[in-house]
């Protein structure tokens, strides 16, 4: 079973549009949480953190589940500029950690 | 700008050779990270070297071989390549104390025929 599991997608949604994604991860003992953006073979760039509390910036709302082990992006209202891959990323431990990558959901917004 | 510069942005090798991919992190990036990411999937772990001590290694064999130096450049060496080795190799480097944020390089996009 994979670290981190995602829906590849692609999802398509129009302007405006609220839009979410979904993961799961298998490793109990992970305990750091975030979303990447990857645009068509660049690198990851750090989206957001993701908080037990849930924590929000702007237009994007990520929410974590450790009962679960379910984390989530939701996106309001979409830009054109939002079309990329959201990698889904968790790191287990010490600050020295390596990070488990999901295989990333593709979203096109379209106008 | 992350400051991480990785090099050559593209390379092409054929089976059996062997390659070596470089990355220059920024200044007091005492930590640095390998990955493999191939075509449709996320980046997966490759190792990592902090203070020039490989420190973690992900599922790959001993052909995958690293170095970092002491300007805060590194290394990663494959030896006899394969097909399936093709991929977008990505660095990415933090600073002492600080591992929530990495800053990764725009990546070496490796062809393998």
């Amino acid at each position: 079973r994979k670290e981190v599991e995602q829906d590849p997608g692609p999802f398509n949604v129009p302007e405006g549009a609220t839009v979410a994604f979904n993961c799961t991860y298998s490793n109990s003992a992970s305990q750091s949480f975030f979303w990447y953006r990857q645009d068509c073979r660049k690198e990851p760039k750090l989206l957001m953190s993701v908080y037990s509390s849930g924590n929000e910036d702007g237009r994007f709302t990520a929410q974590l589940n450790r009962a679960s082990q379910y984390i989530s992006l939701l996106i309001r209202d979409s830009k054109l500029s939002d079309s990329a891959t959201y990698l889904c990323v968790v790191r287990r431990g010490s600050t020295l950690g390596r990070l488990y990558f999901g295989r990333g959901t593709q979203l096109t917004v379209w106008p | 700008e992350t400051g991480v510069t990785q090099s050559p942005t593209h390379l092409i090798k054929t089976r059996g050779q062997q390659v070596t991919l470089r990355c220059s992190s920024q200044s007091g990036h005492n930590t640095v990270s390998w990955y493999q990411q191939a075509l449709g999937q996320g980046p997966q772990f490759i190792f990592q070297y902090y203070r020039e001590e490989e420190n973690g290694r992900g599922n790959f064999p001993p052909r995958f071989s690293g170095l970092q130096f002491p300007n805060y450049s590194s290394e990663l060496n494959v030896n006899a390549l394969e097909l399936d080795d093709s991929a977008l190799y990505l660095c990415a480097s933090s600073l002492e104390g600080d591992n929530e944020k990495l800053f990764f390089g725009s990546g070496t996009q490796l062809s393998v025929l």
